[in-house]
């Protein structure tokens, strides 16, 4: 099963609209961090959350973390087409003493001129 | 600046037969992560190495192996390949294996196995 949910999965929206991508954990989440990825590219690193309640801004991008719901959410401001991508929200986990980044299976965002 | 190198960027490759996937990281980026990304699946994290040495094991099949060089260059092996293999495979580069969250990905490996 999905450690990581993302809703929605994906989401077509007007270009100057606002958007937000939710991304919940069945997990306790330490840590919470975004990323964006072109089609069929790497992935670039967006922010990283931290501490409940925590919100990071960069450019239009805000994203917030509510620890006690186990949620993150990004929120776009004034949508622009160089905003289309997947967006994935990844938590690092410990699994059998290995380090590593688990992720939502991703939001695909089209923005329509 | 410099990014995270992959090559190739595109492999094509029949069933049972072998391929090597390169990394080149960001310099002074001593950490290295490989993931695999099927269609429409997120990445999963395959294997990482710091200084040279592995550092963390996740989901590899055993018919995969990977190691990190002198220079930093990492390469991931790949043996008996299957359908299931076909993949974008993702390396990834950090300054600091405790900052491993803030990886910086290269553009992938799109391998396809006919």
């Amino acid at each position: 099963s999905q450690e990581l949910e993302q809703s929605p999965q994906s989401l077509i929206v007007q270009e100057g609209k606002n958007l937000t991508i939710n991304c919940t954990s069945s997990k306790t989440l330490y840590g919470l961090y975004w990323y964006k990825q072109k089609y069929g590219e790497g992935l670039i690193f967006l922010m990283m959350l931290q501490k409940g309640g925590e919100e990071k801004s960069h450019e239009k991008i805000t994203a917030k973390l509510d620890e006690k719901k186990q949620q993150s959410s990004l929120h776009i401001t004034a949508s622009q087409p160089s905003h289309a991508g997947i967006y994935l929200c990844g938590a690092d986990r410990k699994d059998q003493g290995a380090q590593k980044l688990v992720f939502g299976q991703g939001t695909r965002l089209t923005i329509n001129p | 600046a410099a990014g995270v190198i992959q090559s190739p960027r595109h492999l094509i490759k029949e069933k049972r037969e072998t391929a090597t996937l390169k990394c080149y990281p960001i310099p002074r980026h001593d950490t290295v992560y490989w993931y695999q990304q099927g269609p429409g699946q997120d990445p999963q994290f395959l294997i990482s190495f710091y200084e040279k040495m592995q550092s963390d094991k996740g989901s590899i099949p055993d018919r995969f192996s990977a190691q990190q060089f002198s220079d930093y260059h990492s390469e991931l092996n790949m043996s008996s390949l299957e359908l299931g293999d076909s993949a974008l495979y993702f390396c990834a580069s950090s300054p600091y294996p405790t900052r491993f969250y803030e990886q910086y990905f290269g553009p992938g490996t799109r391998l396809t196995v006919t």
